[in-house]
């Protein structure tokens, strides 16, 4: 069973650039088409940052698009996120999701522990 | 944007009762496009169903969901300790392409 791992810094400071790296092991990137990013904010819900398909192409979600990128790098099994000019309220815990390999369907099968990042001086 | 609102926001219930939640969308959901998640504190999310009522891999059967249009439901036919946790929907369609509800959460 695939497995994911979030790793990065744990504080980045306001206007800064939030980097995070998942790592994929027990199976590829290519075992799934799709891969999502997904934070919670302390205390709140699920939200959707972006996905990216393994093939490079990606989607964001509006509110987070002009600062945020996802790239994939199938030669080490892993995926990353940036994340520029952070605010406070992008303190969350950020998780690296696998979509499950079914056409036409929806589900994240996969997900990593998730890591937090705190935005602070 | 379509909004997903889970109802209730808590749920307290006891081991062996049968807990019933609620997912409704704002506009019309496909049902290949609706998923159910546990989340329990400190852990990753846990895919329940996806595409309305599939269950996913190592998913009890005491867990059942359904659903259709704007209307979703989870069911937990016999709570466990184990199954006390936070549950979301989430569902794939306009922009943003992946929204998913405020959560339940199941107690004691």
């Amino acid at each position: 069973q695939v497995q994911l791992q979030e790793s990065g810094p744990g504080l980045v400071k306001p206007s800064g650039t939030l980097s995070l790296t998942c790592a994929v092991s027990g199976g590829s990137i290519s075992s799934a088409n799709w891969w999502s990013w997904v934070r919670q904010p302390p205390g709140k819900g699920l939200e959707w940052i972006g996905q990216i398909h393994q093939a490079g192409n990606t989607n964001y979600n509006p509110s987070l698009e002009s600062r945020v990128t996802v790239l994939v790098d199938k030669s080490n099994n892993r995926l990353s996120l940036r994340m520029t000019s952070v605010t406070a309220a992008d303190t969350a815990v950020y998780y690296c999701a696998r979509h499950i390999p079914v056409t036409n369907t929806l589900g994240f099968d996969s997900w990593g522990q998730g890591t937090l990042v705190t935005v602070s001086a | 944007e379509i909004v997903l609102t889970q109802s209730p926001g808590t749920l307290s219930l006891s081991p062996g009762d049968r807990a019933t939640l609620s997912c409704r969308t704002s506009q019309s959901v496909g049902s290949a496009y609706l998923a159910w998640y546990q989340h329990k504190p400190g852990q990753a999310p846990r895919l329940l169903f996806y595409g309305t009522s599939n269950r996913a891999t190592g998913i009890p059967d005491r867990f059942s969901a359904s659903g259709s249009g704007t209307d979703f439901t989870l069911t937990i036919s016999r709570l466990e300790s184990e199954d006390f946790a936070v549950y979301y929907c989430q569902r794939y369609g306009s922009s943003p392409l992946y929204t998913f509800g405020q959560g339940t959460k199941l107690e004691i």
